[in-house]
């Protein structure tokens, strides 16, 4: 078993939904990165989290450290966000990877 | 306030050949890790290091070396290169101590023919 789990592993959603992924974990942790990568393309951070919630924009991601378990929202989706996006967590200050989430977001 | 650069971008190798990847970390970070990430599966630690130590290994084996220079730029190593060794390499800088944020550069893919 992975010690970090995303779901699902793909997303198609129609342009203004609302979307959840979700990311589980087993370890105890520092912090929870939640990433974004286009195709063929680098990693970016949205957020880094170790505790409640954060929003960026249309991005919330909240944390349940006691449950270990993460969620990434997107209101309003829209076809700019189809992107791969990635939980990892953090442990002795290095990152293990979900396997991540592509989110194809349909006009 | 740079960012984290890689180079190259793209590489071709053949089976056998050794190559060296370049990692210049944001400006300040004293900490850097490298991922590997093969097409359709997510980053897998390779290691890290500290000031110029290696700070924690990954499941790769030992022909996967690293250095860090005093000014926290850091190259990865590839001995022996197979074709399984084709992947996306990602670097990521840290300031350890201060926060747990890493800041990833845009990757350098290698292709292994």
């Amino acid at each position: 078993k992975n010690e970090v789990e995303q779901s699902p592993q793909n997303l198609t959603a129609q342009e203004g939904e609302f979307i959840t992924i979700n990311c589980s974990y087993s370890v105890g942790i520092s912090a929870l990165h939640w990433l974004q990568q286009h195709p063929g393309g680098g990693i970016v951070s949205l957020f880094m989290l170790s505790s409640g919630k954060k929003k960026h924009g249309r991005l919330i991601a909240t944390i349940n450290i006691q449950e270990k378990h993460s969620s990434l929202h997107i209101t309003a989706s829209h076809p700019r966000d189809s992107a791969v996006y990635i939980c990892a967590v953090i442990r002795n200050y290095k990152l293990t990877f979900g396997k991540g989430t592509l989110l194809t977001v349909n006009p | 306030e740079t960012g984290v650069t890689q180079s190259p971008t793209h590489l071709i190798k053949t089976r056998g050949q050794q190559v060296t990847l370049r990692c210049s970390s944001q400006s300040g970070h004293n900490t850097v890790s490298w991922y590997q990430q093969a097409l359709g599966q997510g980053p897998q630690f390779i290691f890290q290091y500290y000031r110029e130590e290696e700070n924690g290994r990954g499941n790769f084996p030992p022909r996967f070396s690293g250095l860090q220079f005093p000014n926290y730029s850091s190259e990865l190593n590839v001995n022996a290169l197979e074709l399984d060794d084709s992947a996306l390499y990602l670097c990521a800088s840290s300031l350890r101590g201060t926060s747990y944020e890493q800041y990833f550069g845009p990757g350098t893919r290698l292709t292994v023919t």
